[in-house]
């Protein structure tokens, strides 16, 4: 089983819907949890991170973590072209809380 | 410009050259990790340091690939005898510390192709 798993996509929504971006992972014992976004040939933006279960919004953007069922997931509420990119999810993996292990990352089009 | 700043941005080196990469962390942030990504693969952490001090470098490669961050300037990757599979972007990011949640910001990246 992958560390950190993600659906690569592309996930493809109309502009306006809800976006829905979901990640597993394998360690039990992680407990930090960091969604990134990802434009083509830049670098990683931090969007969220979440460290409790339950939900958190900052903006449009909800992250909702079940540790028991091992996932993290992101909403994206009112989607825009702009939001088009690649997410990445990214966890604290193996006892560490420093070294962050990502998903390949799920391929978002939003169409206008 | 408070961000994490990388450079250069785009490097390119023949087989067998050195390759340097050189980063400032975010003001404040005394933190510094190195990340790798591979054409079509993800995010690879390489190491971490703190101010003179390698705290993991299990990411790194064996061979030809090391990092410091002195006391003074910023830190550095440097990979030696460089070969075409070095061809990657690599990152820097910084982070205040580890109390908190430990959030990580990344810098610009420098994509290095190795002709």
């Amino acid at each position: 089983q992958k560390e950190v798993e993600q659906n690569s996509g592309p996930l493809s929504v109309p502009e306006g819907a809800i976006a829905s971006l979901n990640c597993t992972y394998s360690d039990r014992g992680s407990q930090s949890f960091f969604w990134y976004r990802q434009y083509s040939g830049k670098s990683p933006e931090l969007i969220m991170s979440i460290y409790s279960n339950g939900d958190k919004e900052d903006g449009r953007f909800t992250a909702q973590l079940n540790k028991a069922s091992q996932y993290v997931s992101l909403l994206i509420r009112d989607s825009q072209p702009s939001d088009s990119a690649t997410y990445l999810c990214a966890v604290n993996i193996g006892g560490s809380n420093y070294k962050l292990t990502f998903g390949k990352g799920t391929l978002l089009t939003v169409n206008p | 410009n408070a961000g994490v700043m990388q450079n250069p941005r785009h490097l390119v080196r023949r087989r067998g050259q050195e390759a340097r990469l050189r980063c400032s962390p975010m003001k404040g942030h005394s933190h510094v990790y190195w990340y790798r990504q591979l054409p079509e693969e993800g995010l690879k952490f390489m190491v971490y340091l703190q101010k003179e001090n390698i705290i993991d470098e299990s990411g790194m490669p064996k061979e030809r690939f090391s990092a410091e961050f002195p006391k003074e300037g910023p830190s550095i990757l440097r990979i030696q005898q460089v070969v075409r599979g070095d061809s990657a972007a690599y990152f820097c990011a910084s982070s205040q510390g580890l109390a908190g949640g430990n959030e990580q910001f990344f810098g610009p990246g420098t994509r290095l192709t190795v002709l």
